[in-house]
């Protein structure tokens, strides 16, 4: 079946410092890609997207390339701030049959110091 | 504003006390599901809805119940609590089934502790 795989946190970080988090799926077909963040004590909230292959999602400084060749969707951010402390969960999602299967990775937290 | 309520947001319980999580989404959505949150797991869907009253097991079905009366609202029971449904539960919603580039909305989360 379809899979997520995360790098296994938590990850800790100095403020400014450059960030990645590796994200590998495996998938049947064509799915679309998905970086969430959780905010301590809240739900998840979308950070950016791709739906095809070689599309780049960005949002609040956040970017991940959508790499079909090597099944990846790794987020990275140039310079964090302690407020991008959070889980970070990459997704993905698949049709199948008019079902949207929406499948998680296992999340990574992501700790920003000052 | 866009929005998944859910409702309560903690709650502790005893094991066997029948309970309900209900979730309410004002944008119209077709598509709900219940996902639960344990560490080390990520998160994993117990029931889906493509709409109103259609509803589908997910992946930890065991031991939940749902309902889809409404569009808008997407209720999670469980009819027994047991200690190992301790957990943090979250409800989202999203657009048409048949559209796999659209995002989920997600609740705020209902922390459950059964003792």
């Amino acid at each position: 079946g379809d899979s997520v795989t995360q790098m296994e946190g938590p990850v800790t970080l100095s403020e400014e410092a450059f960030l990645t988090i590796n994200c590998t799926y495996t998938a049947t077909g064509y799915p679309s890609l998905f970086w969430y963040v959780q905010y301590p004590g809240e739900g998840l909230q979308l950070l950016l997207k791709a739906t095809k292959a070689d599309d780049k999602g960005s949002n609040k400084g956040f970017e991940a390339t959508y790499r079909k060749e090597t099944t990846s969707f790794h987020l990275e951010k140039g310079s964090v701030q302690v407020s991008d402390s959070a889980v970070y969960f990459c997704a993905l999602k698949m049709n199948s049959g008019g079902y949207q299967k929406v499948t998680f990775g296992t999340g990574t937290k992501l700790q920003v110091i000052p | 504003e866009a929005q998944v309520t859910q409702n309560p947001r903690y709650l502790i319980t005893v094991t066997g006390k029948k309970l309900t999580v209900t979730c309410s989404q004002n944008m119209n959505h077709e598509y709900m599901s219940w996902y639960r949150q344990d560490p080390g797991l990520g998160l994993r869907q117990i029931y889906y809805s493509m709409n109103v009253e259609v509803t589908d097991k997910g992946d930890v079905p065991e031991g939940y119940k749902v309902s889809r009366k409404e569009k808008r609202n997407f209720p999670l029971i469980l009819e027994s609590p047991s200690p190992n449904q301790t957990s943090l539960y979250f409800c989202a919603s999203s657009l048409s089934p048949g559209r796999s580039n659209t995002e989920a909305f997600f609740g705020q989360g209902t922390r459950l502790t059964v003792v």
